[in-house]
């Protein structure tokens, strides 16, 4: 069973900086796990963030961006908003066609 | 504009069979590749299932294969889940989800989600 790992929940306050990360359980995470991020708000459909590592889609706000740092996926928020409190969702590709979610960060701007 | 509306969803008996739709409009179905994903009640999402444009290859996650079959009918711009052998650990809320052109790995446009309940 392939375990990817984030950070259960995080705090930031309005306008600061915050950093997700997301692990997997069979070593460094590359740029061939292709990691996604999705966000879902309470009540709410997931929404599409980032794929392929660092892309964004159209709707993505400038304030997101995606990278590998220290042999994870990461998702960085700067200028974090209220309006960015959800929880998110990293997912990596393993070959095979098998694509793995984390368990999610809750993130919660106070 | 896309739209994704997944139905199908209801109460059934552990064991019992249930087929999800997903009714696709606003880009060209026959084109894309697409998936299932879930969500158990208060827990996070799960890959369930994926199949490319033309129908010729499918991917099941290991929890619900040889019970699901994920299929779609391009004529009608539609896709499908067939579960059977339903249990407890299904409950959740399927959500019906586009992926690219050439590649499944990415998931841009997600459905509102049909919620099935497996319970005696």
């Amino acid at each position: 069973q392939t375990v990817v790992t984030q950070e259960p929940s995080l705090t930031v306050s309005p306008g600061g900086t915050v950093t997700l990360t997301c692990a997997s359980g069979t070593g460094a995470v590359t740029s061939g796990y292709y990691p996604n991020w999705i966000q879902q708000k309470p009540g709410q459909a997931p929404r599409a963030l980032i794929y392929s590592t660092t892309k964004k889609h159209s709707w993505t706000p400038d304030r997101f961006s995606g990278s590998l740092l220290g042999g994870k996926a990461a998702l960085t928020l700067s200028g974090v908003q209220p309006e960015d409190e959800a929880e998110y969702y990293c997912l990596l590709y393993y070959g095979g066609a098998r694509l793995v979610f984390g368990g999610g960060t809750k993130l919660t701007v106070l | 504009e896309v739209q994704l509306v997944e139905s199908g969803g209801g109460l059934v008996q552990p064991g019992g069979s249930l087929r999800l739709s997903c009714a696709a409009s606003g880009f060209t179905f026959s084109s894309y590749w697409m998936h299932w994903v879930r969500q158990a009640p208060g827990k996070g999402l799960v890959w369930v299932s994926h199949i490319n444009s033309d129908g010729s290859s499918t991917t099941y996650a290991d929890s619900v294969t040889g019970r699901f079959t994920i299929s779609r009918d391009n004529a009608k711009n539609t896709l499908y889940l067939q579960m059977n052998s339903l249990r407890g650990e299904d409950t959740a809320v399927y959500y019906c989800v586009r992926g690219g052109p050439d590649t499944p790995l990415v998931f841009p446009y997600w459905g509102q989600g049909t919620l099935v309940t497996v319970s005696s």
